[in-house]
């Protein structure tokens, strides 16, 4: 069955500080990655998601996030923080082979940007 | 915004009622997805539908159901409403691509 660990609740960082928040999965198959950012009271955005090709994959408002197969891991990176990137983060994760169409979420990981 | 419309936005209601949660999904995207957020449980996913069909399943309670209608707009209804069913529930629609887009979600509270 396929899953998705975010293993850190929180992560901290000083402005202008890089970030990174962590992800692994597990999968039979391909699977297909995604990251969702979600703001107070609102609802998920998605920024960004590897499929296939280049490890790197670059998003929404300056994140990146780096596939690795042999880690099984896709952790979001930014090389500055900014106060306003402080909100919730979900990593998520579709077993192509299996799942099919069911998108399993992580428990998620709150980023907190202090000035 | 997303392109995803769920109403309403807030509903109270008591124990033991029956309510009905309406998305509407992106121009386009064949597939719906439902969600349950609460603070204990993260976000789980509750079931997806593509094209009118039921697609895949997740851990959705047997008092809870949903249907996608040909219009391509979906309704999640929750029967013998409880306590613990108090959540956000999100709607998400997807393209062939794989990525969702959310919709600001319902607001249900029990009492």
């Amino acid at each position: 069955a396929q899953s998705v660990a975010q293993p850190e609740d929180q992560v901290n960082v000083a402005e202008g500080n890089p970030l990174t928040v962590k992800c692994t999965y597990s999968v039979s198959g391909n699977p297909y990655l995604f990251w969702y950012v979600q703001y107070p009271n609102r609802g998920l955005q998605f920024l960004l998601k590897y499929i296939t090709g280049d490890n790197l994959v670059k998003g929404s408002y300056g994140f990146e996030a780096e596939f690795n197969k042999s880690q099984t891991s896709f952790h979001l990176k930014k090389p500055s923080a900014l106060v306003s990137d402080s909100a919730l983060y979900f990593c998520a994760v579709r077993d192509v082979k299996t799942g099919g169409f069911k998108t399993i979420f992580g428990a998620g990981t709150r980023l907190f940007v202090k000035a | 915004d997303s392109g995803v419309t769920q109403t309403p936005k807030h509903l109270i209601t008591a124990t033991g009622q029956r309510v009905t949660l309406r998305c509407s999904p992106r121009s386009g995207d064949l597939s719906v997805y439902w969600y349950q957020q609460s603070l204990d449980q993260g976000l789980q996913f509750l079931i997806q539908y593509y094209n009118g069909e039921e697609r895949a399943k997740g851990n959705i309670l047997e008092r809870f159901s949903a249907q996608q209608f040909p219009d391509l707009h979906s309704e999640l209804n929750l029967s013998s409403l409880e306590l613990g069913d108090s959540a956000l529930y999100f709607c998400a629609s997807s393209p062939w691509t794989g990525e969702a887009f959310f919709g600001q979600g319902t607001r249900l509270t029990v009492v």
